[in-house]
């Protein structure tokens, strides 16, 4: 049971260029989220999935796509990144009859120059 | 808008020490809330969740108590140990049909526990 798992872990990226993040997780949670930590602020929401084929924007959605074609994967997409986007990505996922307890994966290192 | 606050924002303490970390959250309206530790470079564990209905949680040397009303939570910890050096990041989810689980979160409190 490998609980939640992020690829990759650590990623540099040109400005204007695009990639995804991968989030997996095994425990059959139907709600997954993507948050963002950054120094001084915390970690923040960005967008987040309530079941398979659904997705919701969080408090910091710009710049960022998501889907979740699998119940047990949800991407999270940047198109056009920027210096901003540079920060440490955390996938969560939770399950209401845990109380909505939230397992975090290890998170992914984004370094956008 | 929810807002959590943990204070200290940094703790240094020696070996063997009783301490207590404090969270504030502006919104008494909410289903729960779960502490967590983050080690550097790592994800986060949870350590203990509180159902909005429950006044406190135990676990080993960690105890965990909420008083919704004043928007208020503590975590103790018993007889620290060097271990136990982390970063401490308290989350809520709010109350509501949409909330989903959503958490919010302070910004932690840095814990150094020394020899």
């Amino acid at each position: 049971n490998a609980g939640v798992t992020q690829t990759p872990k650590f990623r540099v990226l040109k400005t204007g260029q695009s990639m995804t993040l991968l989030c997996a997780q095994d425990m059959n949670h139907e709600y997954m989220y993507w948050y963002r930590q950054d120094p001084g602020m915390g970690l923040r929401l960005i967008h987040y999935s309530v079941g398979e084929g659904t997705t919701a924007k969080g408090e910091v959605p710009d710049g960022y796509n998501v889907s979740r074609l699998k119940k047990q994967n949800f991407l999270l997409g940047l198109e056009s990144a920027a210096p901003s986007q540079t920060s440490v990505y955390f996938c969560a996922s939770s399950y209401l009859g845990q109380l909505y307890e939230q397992y975090f994966g290890p998170g992914t290192r984004l370094t956008v120059t | 808008k929810q807002e959590v606050t943990q204070i200290p924002a940094a703790l240094s303490v020696p070996e063997g020490e009783n301490l207590v970390l404090n969270c504030s959250f502006t919104d008494s309206a909410i289903y729960n809330l779960q502490w967590f530790r983050q080690d550097p470079g790592k994800g986060l564990t949870s350590l203990l969740l509180i159902q909005s209905s429950q006044r406190e949680q135990t676990s080993g040397r960690l105890n965990a108590s909420l008083d919704k009303s004043s928007g208020r939570s503590t975590l103790y910890i018993a007889a620290s140990q060097p271990g136990d050096s982390a970063t401490y990041l308290c989350a809520v989810t709010d109350a509501g049909g949409t909330s989903y689980g959503k958490l919010t979160f302070g910004q932690g409190t840095i814990l150094t526990v020394h020899p």
